[in-house]
């Protein structure tokens, strides 16, 4: 069983650049998210899909775009890399319902930005 | 937004001893969660609390829903060495399901051997 699956787990751009951060599932799970990581600040959520088609903006969503033609895949893309932007990136998925279902976290993408 | 506070932020204990986290909110929950991050990866879900002043176990780990709905609890009785890592709670700040999940700052636990 694969999971949530993020590619690549390293990347190193430069100022500037644009990239895609890939996430894909195969639960077949509605609701995808995508967060990033900081020290001391937790995990902020950047956009999130309740399905394929929808997407909406989190907490911190500037400078990030995302889509979700699939239901199995939510990518994340950088137009413009900032080193404010430097983090590591998490995709999750999970059931959609009333109720919070567990959250299925990938292992992350470390992206540092010169 | 919408922020959770955890305290302490770190921990260094011996193994065996027993560990006590919060996680306080300056506005009402209907959720509480409560993730473990083990180091490179992603955060796994513990526990998930529903209704305020519940009380849930899972092994070793005890986690409480406070009574204002703006706090929660997490023990862990006897810590081993898998017990490193940070935990994480969470809220959704919606009142449906996952959307806006918001997550705290983290309490990392270190185990001194």
């Amino acid at each position: 069983n694969a999971g949530v699956t993020q590619t690549p787990k390293f990347q190193v751009l430069k100022t500037g650049q644009s990239m895609t951060l890939q996430c894909a599932q195969d639960m077949n799970h509605e609701y995808m998210s995508w967060y990033r990581q900081d020290p001391g600040m937790g995990l902020r959520l950047i956009h999130y899909s309740v399905g394929a088609g929808i997407t909406d903006q989190g907490e911190v969503p500037n400078g990030y775009n995302v889509s979700r033609s699939t239901t199995e895949d939510f990518p994340l893309r950088l137009l413009s890399a900032a080193p404010s932007q430097t983090s590591v990136y998490f995709c999750a998925s999970s059931y959609s319902g009333f109720y919070p279902s567990p959250l299925h976290f990938g292992n992350g993408t470390r992206l540092t930005v010169t | 937004g919408q922020q959770l506070n955890q305290s302490p932020q770190s921990m260094f204990i011996q193994e065996g001893e027993d560990v006590s986290m919060n996680c306080t909110s300056s506005s009402i929950f209907n959720t509480w969660l409560w993730y473990k991050q083990d180091p490179g990866e992603g955060p796994v879900l513990l526990i998930a609390l529903y209704k305020a002043g519940e009380l849930t176990s899972n092994g070793r780990l005890t986690a409480q829903f406070g009574i204002t709905r703006k706090d929660s609890f997490l023990n862990i009785s006897a810590s081993i060495p898998s017990d490193v890592g940070i935990y994480f709670c969470a809220g959704p700040i919606s009142n449906f399901g996952n959307e806006k999940l918001t997550f705290g700052t983290g309490t990392r636990l270190t185990i001194i051997p």
